[in-house]
């Protein structure tokens, strides 16, 4: 599986857009990029995933650089109930195996 | 549908002490992971299924036993207690596992485990 690369810890206003990055530079053709977040002590929870195009759902966007070498997920306006650790994971249409999780990115709305 | 439970919430074991946690889903997903969190850390894949009858061992599978006879139900058994297994099981499913929709894994509310 190819490995992703987050940065530890972000911090963003309440009401402003949060832009977490990830870098996936080993990915291959036919893995997907997943976006999941965990908030203190509850599951992961998904939040998007995507192939090559940009993704838009209710809770966030993902948009994919043309060689997909990285990827920026978007909460376009961020509130206090959005602070949590983000996990950045890709994996492929090859895999058996269940996702892996790496540390992620821990964010921190700010009032 | 109450999608992914596990049971229970909290336990405390002693040393050497055996028990099992149990998972249950209602997706009638074929995929069923557990997965351990330390504090401060990612998660990481104990053991996995991909259907009632079939298991693999994850990236952490030491001290750990499991077994599927239900597509529902996927208990995960600790043989013999030990303090490193203190940590915050969540247990997972999924439609499938490669890759795309339906690979979307739904977690469980975590049983946090403490052995003393």
């Amino acid at each position: 599986d190819a490995k992703t690369t987050q940065p530890t810890s972000m911090d963003c206003a309440e009401g402003r857009a949060a832009n977490l990055p990830c870098n996936h530079s080993t990915i291959s053709g036919n893995e997907y990029v997943y976006w999941y977040r965990q908030i203190h002590s509850q599951g992961p929870q998904y939040i998007i995933h995507g192939l090559k195009n940009n993704e838009t759902n209710e809770m966030a966007s993902l948009i994919i650089t043309e060689d997909r070498k990285s990827s920026t997920l978007i909460l376009p306006h961020a509130t206090l109930r959005d602070t949590a650790v983000y996990y950045c994971i890709v994996d492929g249409l090859s895999g058996n195996t269940p996702l892996v999780f790496g540390k992620g990115t821990r964010l921190s709305v700010i009032a | 549908n109450a999608g992914v439970t596990q049971t229970p919430k909290f336990q405390v074991l002693k040393t050497g002490q055996s028990m099992t946690l149990q998972c249950a889903q209602d997706m009638n997903h074929e995929y069923m992971s557990w997965y351990r969190q330390d504090p401060g850390m990612g998660l990481r894949l104990i053991h996995y299924s991909v259907g009632a009858g079939i298991t693999d061992q994850g990236e952490v599978p030491n001290g750990y036993n499991v077994s599927r006879s239900t597509t529902e139900d996927f208990p995960l058994r600790l043989l013999s207690a030990a303090p490193s297994q203190t940590s915050v099981y969540f247990c997972a499913s999924s439609y499938s596992l490669a890759g795309g929709p339906g690979d979307t894994q739904y977690f469980g509310p975590g049983t946090r485990l403490t052995v003393l």
